[in-house]
């Protein structure tokens, strides 16, 4: 079956201006999270989203990051007037339960790499 | 607080050794997961193991092996004959039923094995 997706898989936008990174989970999945890596480095949790609600944001670093999963399933993270330390490949999972199930993996997308000039 | 700590940030290998990826971590939670994940150049994270923290029982799949030892809070990983396509970052991470449910990453490893 499909995996994680995200798009776009790379991303070079100009200091200030705003991007909209998109995540396609996995059907059904009712899990999602977003992670972001930075060079050399392991991924750092952002935020989470259980179906539409996003239960914890403490990851976000600062407030001109933002996400939604108005329906449940696609979300986006947008980060408003950009700055070079913004750079770094922003990474989506996906789980099947809410957590509940002591078994449940989180199923990650390629990434999209964010790069600020 | 969680923590992983990865201490081998790279690791160069000829094919066909074996190698071993260490991991420690530290929680205060009795109950945890661990996994270890695998990143290519293409950059995709790549599950490969969960462990739970009440099964000690270690673990050999094909090639891979893992050897899970809570008196020393590691959970390190061991590539048995090598191969170029290992060539990867990989990553150990932990989890808590409690609180935050996001995934705790160490560092990573790179493991570059030559032909």
């Amino acid at each position: 079956g499909a995996g994680v997706s995200q798009s776009p898989r790379y991303k070079v936008a100009k200091r200030g201006q705003d991007v909209a990174l998109r995540c396609d989970p996995i059907s059904g999945h009712v899990s999602l999270f977003w992670y972001q890596q930075a060079l050399g480095q392991g991924p750092e949790f952002l935020t989470y989203f259980q179906n539409e609600a996003q239960l914890d944001k403490s990851g976000l670093p600062s407030d001109r990051f933002f996400a939604e999963r108005p329906e449940g399933s696609v979300s986006t993270l947008k980060i408003q007037r950009t700055q070079q330390e913004d750079s770094a490949v922003y990474l989506c999972a996906s789980r099947k339960t809410s957590g509940g199930a002591r078994t449940d993996t989180q199923y990650f997308g390629p990434g999209t790499r964010l790069t600020v000039l | 607080a969680q923590k992983v700590t990865q201490a081998q940030t790279e690791i160069s290998v000829v094919e066909k050794e074996d190698v071993t990826l260490d991991c420690v971590y530290e929680t205060r939670d009795t109950t945890y997961y661990l996994f270890w994940y695998k990143q290519p150049p293409s950059g995709e994270l790549v599950f490969l193991i969960r462990r739970n923290s009440f099964d000690e029982q270690n673990e050999i799949s094909g090639r891979y092996s893992w050897n899970f030892q809570k008196s020393t809070s590691s959970f390190n990983f061991t590539i048995t004959a090598s191969q170029v396509v290992d060539s990867a970052v990989y990553f150990c991470a932990l989890r808590t039923p409690t609180g935050r449910r996001a995934l705790t990453f160490g560092s990573g490893t790179r493991l570059q094995v030559q032909p």
